[in-house]
């Protein structure tokens, strides 16, 4: 079951610009978590934010999260050629075993 | 170096064979898990496992069964009864109990001539 919806499902912009994805999810979270996939490789963990976090920083990337609208935005600032990516938000569920729901992602181009 | 690792790197394999793919960790991670990840899609997940000698049906299970001998090691095979195998396989790991984030692995695409 998928459990985190993401907006846009793909997004190009400017080198220098700011990006933002936007995640939605349907129940109770522990934690909401960001990863980055290149082309073809495995998924990085970027950023965790707790239930109980508003807002979280870690160098160019800045997460939110929303817990009465059940939502998630991802900020990556002064976007690089190099963050062209797909990025993924993960939820961990209050109940039940631990283990993420993946959203389906949205496809980040950076142009030069 | 710590990290994950998955073999192979690419798979081909004849319509009605099973196959195996290994993922080995050297994290001391108690937590496995194994991904399906089609075109263009998000993760779906096929199995995990908390503890040697113990895992669950994650939500694609059908077609695919796993074994959890050592800590280190999470295999997962793909067997015949899975109708559409072709598709990249992400393997991961993780702390229980830490909010850490999953380590995934390189993946292994299969591909059914």
């Amino acid at each position: 079951s998928q459990q985190g919806e993401e907006d846009p499902q793909a997004l190009s912009i400017q080198e220098g610009e700011n990006a933002t994805m936007n995640c939605s999810y349907k129940t109770s979270i522990n934690n909401l978590q960001w990863y980055r996939q290149n082309s073809g490789r495995g998924l990085v963990h970027l950023i965790l934010i707790r239930s109980n976090e508003r807002e979280k920083h870690s160098g160019r990337l800045r997460v939110t999260l929303d817990t009465s609208k059940k939502s998630s935005s991802l900020l990556i600032t002064a976007s690089r050629a190099a963050d062209t990516a797909s990025y993924f938000c993960a939820t961990d569920a209050i109940q039940g075993a631990q283990k993420l729901v993946f959203g389906q992602g949205t496809r980040l181009t950076i142009n030069p | 170096d710590g990290g994950i690792t998955q073999s192979p790197k690419y798979l081909f394999r004849k319509e009605g064979q099973n196959v195996t793919l290994s993922c080995e960790q050297n994290l001391n991670h108690d937590a496995m898990y194994w991904y399906r990840q089609d075109p263009g899609q998000g993760l779906r997940l096929i199995y995990y496992s908390q503890i040697v000698n113990d895992f669950q049906k994650g939500d694609i299970a059908e077609g695919y069964s796993v074994s959890r001998e050592k800590k280190e090691s999470f295999p997962l095979t793909v067997t015949s009864a899975q109708k559409n195998p072709t598709a990249f396989y992400l393997c991961a790991s993780s702390m229980l109990g830490r909010e850490t984030g999953e380590f995934f692995g390189p993946g292994t695409r299969l591909t059914v001539l």
